[in-house]
Protein backbone atom coordinates (compact mmCIF):
# COMPACT_ATOMS: atom_id res chain seq x y z
CA UNK A 1 0.00 0.00 0.00
CA UNK A 2 0.73 3.51 -0.26
CA UNK A 3 1.59 6.44 2.50
CA UNK A 4 2.12 9.46 2.52
CA UNK A 5 2.88 11.94 5.38
CA UNK A 6 3.09 15.88 5.05
CA UNK A 7 2.74 18.13 7.51
CA UNK A 8 -0.88 20.32 7.93
CA UNK A 9 0.00 23.99 7.87
CA UNK A 10 2.95 25.98 7.11
CA UNK A 11 2.83 29.83 7.39
CA UNK A 12 5.45 32.39 5.24
CA UNK A 13 6.47 36.04 4.85
CA UNK A 14 5.92 37.68 1.91
CA UNK A 15 8.55 37.04 -0.46
CA UNK A 16 10.60 34.45 1.61
CA UNK A 17 11.44 30.90 0.75
CA UNK A 18 9.13 27.98 2.27
CA UNK A 19 9.83 24.08 1.85
CA UNK A 20 7.34 21.69 2.06
CA UNK A 21 8.37 18.04 2.39
CA UNK A 22 6.98 15.31 1.65
CA UNK A 23 7.80 11.32 3.56
CA UNK A 24 6.16 8.73 1.49
CA UNK A 25 6.07 4.65 1.77
CA UNK A 26 4.91 2.63 -1.46
CA UNK A 27 5.59 -0.63 -2.82
CA UNK A 28 5.91 0.23 -5.85
CA UNK A 29 7.83 3.67 -7.31
CA UNK A 30 6.14 4.93 -10.18
CA UNK A 31 7.03 8.84 -9.76
CA UNK A 32 5.78 11.60 -7.41
CA UNK A 33 3.91 14.25 -7.84
CA UNK A 34 3.00 17.66 -6.51
CA UNK A 35 -0.14 19.55 -6.96
CA UNK A 36 -1.20 23.24 -6.02
CA UNK A 37 -4.86 23.68 -4.92
CA UNK A 38 -6.70 27.11 -4.10
CA UNK A 39 -9.70 27.24 -1.61
CA UNK A 40 -12.67 25.61 -3.48
CA UNK A 41 -10.97 25.14 -6.44
CA UNK A 42 -9.53 22.13 -7.96
CA UNK A 43 -5.81 20.56 -7.84
CA UNK A 44 -3.36 21.70 -10.68
CA UNK A 45 -0.06 20.06 -11.29
CA UNK A 46 2.74 21.45 -10.51
CA UNK A 47 5.65 19.13 -10.69
CA UNK A 48 6.71 15.09 -11.18
CA UNK A 49 10.04 13.52 -10.49
CA UNK A 50 10.92 9.74 -10.97
CA UNK A 51 14.29 10.37 -10.91
CA UNK A 52 16.46 11.49 -7.92
CA UNK A 53 17.58 15.24 -7.34
CA UNK A 54 16.18 18.58 -7.94
CA UNK A 55 13.76 20.10 -10.59
CA UNK A 56 13.33 23.63 -11.35
CA UNK A 57 10.72 25.07 -12.71
CA UNK A 58 10.68 29.30 -12.29
CA UNK A 59 9.56 30.24 -8.71
CA UNK A 60 9.17 26.35 -7.53
CA UNK A 61 11.28 23.40 -7.71
CA UNK A 62 11.17 19.71 -6.21
CA UNK A 63 13.28 17.52 -5.08
CA UNK A 64 13.56 13.60 -4.56
CA UNK A 65 15.47 10.97 -3.07
CA UNK A 66 13.55 7.73 -3.63
CA UNK A 67 16.31 5.75 -0.81
CA UNK A 68 15.10 7.99 1.60
CA UNK A 69 11.40 8.37 0.49
CA UNK A 70 11.57 11.85 0.44
CA UNK A 71 10.48 14.70 -1.44
CA UNK A 72 10.35 18.66 -1.06
CA UNK A 73 8.53 21.46 -2.69
CA UNK A 74 10.80 24.39 -2.81
CA UNK A 75 8.85 27.86 -3.45
CA UNK A 76 10.71 30.97 -3.73
CA UNK A 77 9.87 34.87 -3.63
CA UNK A 78 6.95 33.97 -2.38
CA UNK A 79 3.64 36.43 -3.33
CA UNK A 80 0.41 36.35 -1.11
CA UNK A 81 -1.25 33.75 -4.31
CA UNK A 82 0.97 30.79 -3.31
CA UNK A 83 -1.69 31.20 -0.38
CA UNK A 84 -2.87 27.53 -1.18
CA UNK A 85 -2.76 23.45 -0.47
CA UNK A 86 0.35 21.59 -1.65
CA UNK A 87 -0.48 18.17 -1.88
CA UNK A 88 1.62 15.13 -2.70
CA UNK A 89 0.49 12.50 -4.78
CA UNK A 90 1.99 8.59 -5.41
CA UNK A 91 0.85 6.36 -7.94
CA UNK A 92 0.77 3.27 -8.16
CA UNK A 93 -0.16 0.80 -11.42
CA UNK A 94 -3.47 -0.91 -11.44
CA UNK A 95 -4.18 -2.58 -14.61
CA UNK A 96 -3.19 -0.35 -17.00
CA UNK A 97 -3.46 3.02 -15.63
CA UNK A 98 -2.18 4.94 -12.46
CA UNK A 99 -3.59 5.42 -9.57
CA UNK A 100 -2.57 8.53 -7.63
CA UNK A 101 -2.76 8.28 -3.63
CA UNK A 102 -2.62 11.78 -2.32
CA UNK A 103 -1.27 12.91 0.90
CA UNK A 104 -3.97 15.58 2.92
CA UNK A 105 -1.95 18.58 1.38
CA UNK A 106 -0.03 21.27 3.59
CA UNK A 107 -2.14 24.66 3.67
CA UNK A 108 0.30 27.41 3.22
CA UNK A 109 -0.52 30.59 4.46
CA UNK A 110 1.28 33.58 2.91
CA UNK A 111 1.39 36.67 4.98
CA UNK A 112 2.33 40.36 3.83
CA UNK B 1 -9.63 26.55 -17.46
CA UNK B 2 -9.11 23.04 -18.10
CA UNK B 3 -11.47 22.15 -20.22
CA UNK B 4 -13.09 19.81 -18.13
CA UNK B 5 -17.00 20.56 -16.63
CA UNK B 6 -18.96 19.08 -14.02
CA UNK B 7 -22.72 19.87 -12.95
CA UNK B 8 -23.97 20.46 -10.56
CA UNK B 9 -21.88 22.89 -8.25
CA UNK B 10 -23.47 22.44 -5.40
CA UNK B 11 -26.00 19.90 -4.46
CA UNK B 12 -28.05 19.26 -0.65
CA UNK B 13 -29.20 15.66 -0.22
CA UNK B 14 -30.11 14.05 3.34
CA UNK B 15 -29.63 10.63 4.32
CA UNK B 16 -30.47 7.53 1.92
CA UNK B 17 -31.14 9.73 -1.33
CA UNK B 18 -29.00 8.55 -4.27
CA UNK B 19 -27.20 11.68 -6.39
CA UNK B 20 -25.58 11.72 -9.77
CA UNK B 21 -22.97 14.20 -10.47
CA UNK B 22 -21.56 14.53 -13.86
CA UNK B 23 -18.53 15.41 -15.61
CA UNK B 24 -17.59 16.45 -18.99
CA UNK B 25 -13.96 15.52 -20.05
CA UNK B 26 -11.23 17.28 -21.83
CA UNK B 27 -11.95 17.02 -25.84
CA UNK B 28 -9.19 14.02 -26.87
CA UNK B 29 -9.40 12.81 -23.39
CA UNK B 30 -10.74 9.02 -22.76
CA UNK B 31 -9.92 7.98 -19.58
CA UNK B 32 -12.03 9.95 -16.70
CA UNK B 33 -11.03 9.22 -13.13
CA UNK B 34 -13.26 10.43 -10.05
CA UNK B 35 -11.79 11.52 -6.55
CA UNK B 36 -13.75 12.08 -3.18
CA UNK B 37 -11.90 14.42 -1.33
CA UNK B 38 -13.55 15.64 2.46
CA UNK B 39 -12.52 18.96 3.83
CA UNK B 40 -9.23 19.08 5.18
CA UNK B 41 -7.98 16.06 3.09
CA UNK B 42 -6.14 15.26 -0.03
CA UNK B 43 -8.66 13.66 -2.83
CA UNK B 44 -9.42 9.89 -2.60
CA UNK B 45 -9.49 7.86 -5.67
CA UNK B 46 -12.96 6.31 -6.18
CA UNK B 47 -12.44 4.62 -9.87
CA UNK B 48 -11.65 5.40 -13.41
CA UNK B 49 -13.35 4.19 -16.83
CA UNK B 50 -11.42 4.05 -20.10
CA UNK B 51 -14.30 3.06 -23.05
CA UNK B 52 -16.70 3.02 -21.27
CA UNK B 53 -15.29 0.24 -18.72
CA UNK B 54 -14.32 0.31 -15.29
CA UNK B 55 -10.49 0.28 -15.29
CA UNK B 56 -9.52 0.32 -11.17
CA UNK B 57 -11.29 1.75 -8.16
CA UNK B 58 -9.98 2.32 -5.20
CA UNK B 59 -11.30 1.79 -1.43
CA UNK B 60 -14.99 2.69 -1.82
CA UNK B 61 -18.03 0.48 -1.12
CA UNK B 62 -20.50 -0.68 -4.13
CA UNK B 63 -22.96 1.81 -3.58
CA UNK B 64 -20.70 4.01 -5.51
CA UNK B 65 -20.80 3.66 -9.03
CA UNK B 66 -20.12 5.29 -12.25
CA UNK B 67 -20.73 5.29 -16.35
CA UNK B 68 -18.39 6.77 -19.17
CA UNK B 69 -20.78 7.42 -22.34
CA UNK B 70 -19.16 6.87 -26.35
CA UNK B 71 -18.69 11.06 -25.93
CA UNK B 72 -16.08 10.41 -22.99
CA UNK B 73 -18.65 12.23 -20.47
CA UNK B 74 -19.34 10.57 -17.21
CA UNK B 75 -21.40 9.76 -14.33
CA UNK B 76 -20.62 9.27 -10.53
CA UNK B 77 -24.03 7.46 -8.73
CA UNK B 78 -24.11 7.45 -5.02
CA UNK B 79 -27.27 5.31 -3.27
CA UNK B 80 -28.02 5.38 0.02
CA UNK B 81 -26.22 8.38 0.89
CA UNK B 82 -24.51 8.95 4.16
CA UNK B 83 -23.56 12.03 6.32
CA UNK B 84 -19.85 10.89 5.68
CA UNK B 85 -20.49 10.68 2.24
CA UNK B 86 -20.07 15.06 1.79
CA UNK B 87 -17.44 16.45 0.16
CA UNK B 88 -16.09 17.19 -2.82
CA UNK B 89 -16.34 15.10 -5.77
CA UNK B 90 -13.75 15.85 -8.65
CA UNK B 91 -13.36 14.17 -11.82
CA UNK B 92 -9.77 14.41 -13.76
CA UNK B 93 -9.56 13.36 -17.09
CA UNK B 94 -6.38 12.11 -19.09
CA UNK B 95 -5.39 10.71 -22.43
CA UNK B 96 -4.35 7.00 -21.99
CA UNK B 97 -0.11 6.78 -21.93
CA UNK B 98 -0.36 10.58 -21.03
CA UNK B 99 0.65 9.96 -17.72
CA UNK B 100 -1.07 11.52 -14.71
CA UNK B 101 1.03 14.97 -15.30
CA UNK B 102 -1.75 15.59 -18.00
CA UNK B 103 -4.61 14.37 -15.77
CA UNK B 104 -6.54 17.66 -15.91
CA UNK B 105 -9.27 18.09 -13.19
CA UNK B 106 -12.67 19.88 -13.34
CA UNK B 107 -13.74 22.28 -10.73
CA UNK B 108 -15.70 19.73 -8.64
CA UNK B 109 -19.08 19.16 -7.00
CA UNK B 110 -19.73 20.23 -3.27
CA UNK B 111 -22.25 17.56 -2.05
CA UNK B 112 -23.96 18.23 1.21
CA UNK B 113 -25.51 14.91 2.99
CA UNK B 114 -27.83 16.26 6.22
Amino acid sequence: GQNIDQPTEMTATEGAIVQINCTYQTSGFNGLFWYQQHAGEAPTFLSYNVLDGLEEKGRFSSFLSRSKGYSYLLLKELQMKDSASYLCAVPSASGGSYIPTFGRGTSLIVHP
Amino acid sequence: ETGVTQSPTHLIKTRGQQVTLRCSSQSGHNTVSWYQQALGQGPQFIFQYYREEENGRGNFPPRFSGLQFPNYSSELNVNALLLGDSALYLCASTQVGGGLQTQYFGPGTRLLVL
